[in-house]
């Protein structure tokens, strides 16, 4: 089983809807990571999460939100989802800070 | 807004030869550089890292080499093979956004048979 499962793995949804991607770990990490990744812009963070009661925003948070239900679960939500909001999500947890960061497969979000 | 610059966008290399990825940092706070290597359907993974105290660091095929007087670092890949085709980012952390990695726009790496 893999230590950091997200799902759904693809999604195409319409423009407006709310979506929620979620991410689950198995690693006891205590930090996640929610990251978009683009063609030619890399990976950008979105929200990160160092324990369970910290939520804080990354560099394009907007139109986004989180939640960390527990250790191992921490949530994305688009609430009202837009078209240039397709990319592909990858959630990331780690243990301490500048140590691996140990990523999810991604979900694949289409937005029509 | 992305504080490392990542070149080439895309590099076609022999089996065989040296693929060499470069990144240019802006914040001389930042000290932990890690290279992420990511195959198609796959999230990245850690390569390779290296903090600014050691100039060179390798691991197999792979080096990180670091020039901290020009904030520029690469990796090399020697020995390229087909298997090392795949998406390579460079990352920094440290300073403000320490715990946090800022990543670059990505290598897209392709090596011929």
């Amino acid at each position: 089983d893999a230590d950091v499962t997200q799902t759904p793995r693809n999604r195409i949804t319409k423009t407006g809807k709310r979506i929620m991607l979620e991410c689950s770990q198995t690693k006891g990490h205590d930090r996640m990571y929610w990251y978009r990744q683009d063609p030619g812009l890399g990976l950008r963070l979105i929200y990160y999460s160092f324990d369970v009661k910290d939520i804080n925003k990354g560099e394009i948070s907007d139109g986004y939100s989180v939640s960390r239900q527990a250790q191992a679960k921490f949530s994305l939500s688009l609430e009202s989802a837009i078209p240039n909001q397709t990319a592909l999500y990858f959630c990331a947890t780690s243990d301490r800070p500048n140590q691996p960061q140990h990523f999810g497969d991604g979900t694949r979000l289409s937005i029509l | 807004q992305q504080q490392v610059k990542q070149s080439p966008q895309s590099l076609i290399v022999q089996k065989g030869g040296i693929s060499i990825i470069n990144c240019a940092y802006e914040n001389t706070a930042f000290d932990y550089f890690p290279w992420y290597q990511q195959f198609p359907g796959k999230g990245p993974a850690l390569l390779i890292a290296i903090r600014p105290d050691v100039s060179e660091k390798k691991e197999g095929r792979f080096t990180i080499s670091f020039n901290k007087s020009a904030k520029q670092f690469s990796l090399h890949i020697m020995d390229s093979q087909p298997g090392d085709s795949a998406t390579y980012f460079c990352a920094e952390a440290g300073g403000t956004s320490y715990g946090k990695l800022t990543f670059g726009q990505g290598t897209i790496l392709t090596v011929h048979p």
